[in-house]
């Protein structure tokens, strides 16, 4: 298995700030996914984030306002920017180590705007 | 377009009963499905996948491409049962595609 840690746990955030979410995976990853989980809702894929390649967002999601780093094979981090109430959720990345192999996921982070 | 649709927001059983999460997907390829569950305050963790054709817990779950079905099933349900279930599906990519979830909850 992976181990995965995610920070912060949890953030009380203003609304119009920016939050930074870290995702380290304890061996190299070849893929890496960022998921959002709405309250009461599914998890849904954000982007997917590769080493040494821009990140592919999904429809619905932009760079600009979920922009990824992904500067090596263990790491990644996802930023919330400009804040809303409706971007209060749960965060969660996600990892392959190799193709074809069992998803893993982080604790989550969860974010609360007000 | 790739779906995955669990009817049940909330299942509650009876400890011993049998216990069905279902579990439909809409995708014109072969599809790689899969159960995850999400024991209170926990993290999501791969139950089980069709192709391993296994049993983890006692659950089982067996694909059915005619009615693009993936129930997971398990005959006696346990209070350590109780958490919430999401069915996902991979289709052409490494990408997942959840469904809703189904939180079961096992009574005593």
């Amino acid at each position: 298995s992976a181990v995965i840690s995610q920070k912060p746990s949890r953030d009380i955030c203003q609304r119009g700030t920016s939050l930074t979410i870290q995702c380290q995976v304890d061996s190299q990853v070849t893929m890496m996914f960022w998921y959002r989980q709405q309250p009461g809702q599914s998890l849904t894929l954000i982007a997917t984030a590769n080493q040494g390649s821009e990140a592919t967002y999904e429809s619905g999601f932009v760079i600009d306002k979920f922009p990824i780093s992904r500067p090596n094979l263990t790491f990644s981090t996802l930023t919330v920017s400009n804040m809303s109430p409706e971007d209060s959720s749960i965060y969660l990345c996600s990892v392959y180590r190799v193709r074809g192999e069992t998803q893993y996921f982080g604790p989550g982070t969860r974010l609360l705007v007000l | 377009a790739q779906r995955v649709t669990q009817p049940e927001k909330l299942l509650s059983v009876f400890k011993g009963a049998p216990v069905e999460l279902k579990c439909n997907y809409s995708y014109s390829g072969s599809p790689e499905l899969f159960w995850y569950v999400q024991y209170s305050r926990q993290r999501l963790q791969l139950l089980l996948r069709h192709i391993s054709r296994e049993s983890i817990k006692g659950f089982t779950a067996d694909l059915n491409k005619g009615e693009t079905s993936f129930h997971l099933k398990k005959p006696f349900a346990q209070e350590e049962d109780s958490a919430m279930y999401y069915c996902a599906l991979k289709g052409g990519s490494e990408k997942l595609v959840f469904g809703k979830g189904t939180k079961l909850t096992v009574n005593p």
